[in-house]
């Protein structure tokens, strides 16, 4: 069975400064990984996703992730931080051998200071 | 294009009654997913529908029955609601069966079963 960890149920940045948010996960066959965003009383939007074509991924909105097998991670990050950018972000795997489904992290809450 | 929509978006039950949510997309999607979010629980997986004719069970199906009703609808049905199932409920719905095809959410329905 596979698991997505998410390290960090609260992140805080000032605008401006750059966001990091954290995904490991554990499987045991590398899985195809995803990065949801979900604002406010909405449903998720996809952000990006590792496909296996490329391990630096880039998204919508300026967010890029890094695929590292050798540290089951797949961290999410932005160079500059957006007072829209505050939201809940989800990150999501699948590899398929059983429901086909999306296992996803517990989420972490980006807040961004003024 | 609406994309997935879902019907209601807010309901309160009393245990024991029981209700149907709605799901629909028009995008011509073969496969489509009930999900539950709960507080610091991320989204897990309730059934999936592969194809239309199809329905299998997720993470956590006790409790919940689905139909398939054709390519573009997939109801949730609480036969007996309990105080457990309060939560957020998202439908999703993807082209295919393609492990890195995007599964596209609607906006939610909140239930509280009092």
């Amino acid at each position: 069975a596979q698991s997505v960890t998410q390290l960090g149920s609260h992140v805080s940045v000032s605008e401006g400064a750059l966001v990091l948010l954290r995904c490991n996960y554990s499987s045991s066959v590398p899985p195809y990984l995803f990065w949801y965003v979900q604002y406010p009383n909405q449903g998720l939007q996809l952000l990006l996703k590792y496909t296996s074509a490329a391990t630096l991924v880039k998204g919508i909105n300026g967010f890029e992730a890094e695929f590292k097998k050798s540290e089951t991670s797949f961290h999410l990050t932005k160079p500059s931080a957006h007072m829209s950018d505050a939201a809940e972000y989800f990150c999501a795997a699948i590899s398929g051998g059983g429901a086909d489904g999306l296992t996803f992290g517990k989420g972490t809450h980006l807040i961004i200071q003024p | 294009n609406a994309g997935v929509t879902q019907t209601p978006k807010f309901q309160v039950l009393k245990t024991g009654q029981s209700m149907t949510l709605q799901c629909a997309q028009d995008m011509n999607h073969n496969s489509m997913y009930w999900y539950r979010q709960d507080p610091g629980m991320g989204l897990r997986l309730i059934y999936y529908s592969a194809s239309e004719g199809t329905t299998d069970k997720g993470e956590v199906p006790n409790g919940y029955n689905v139909s398939r009703l054709n390519k573009r609808e997939f109801s949730l049905r609480l036969e007996s609601a309990a105080p457990s199932q309060t939560s957020v409920y998202f439908c999703a719905s993807k082209a295919g069966l393609a492990l890195t095809d995007t599964q596209y959410f609607g906006p939610g329905t909140r239930l509280t079963v009092l």
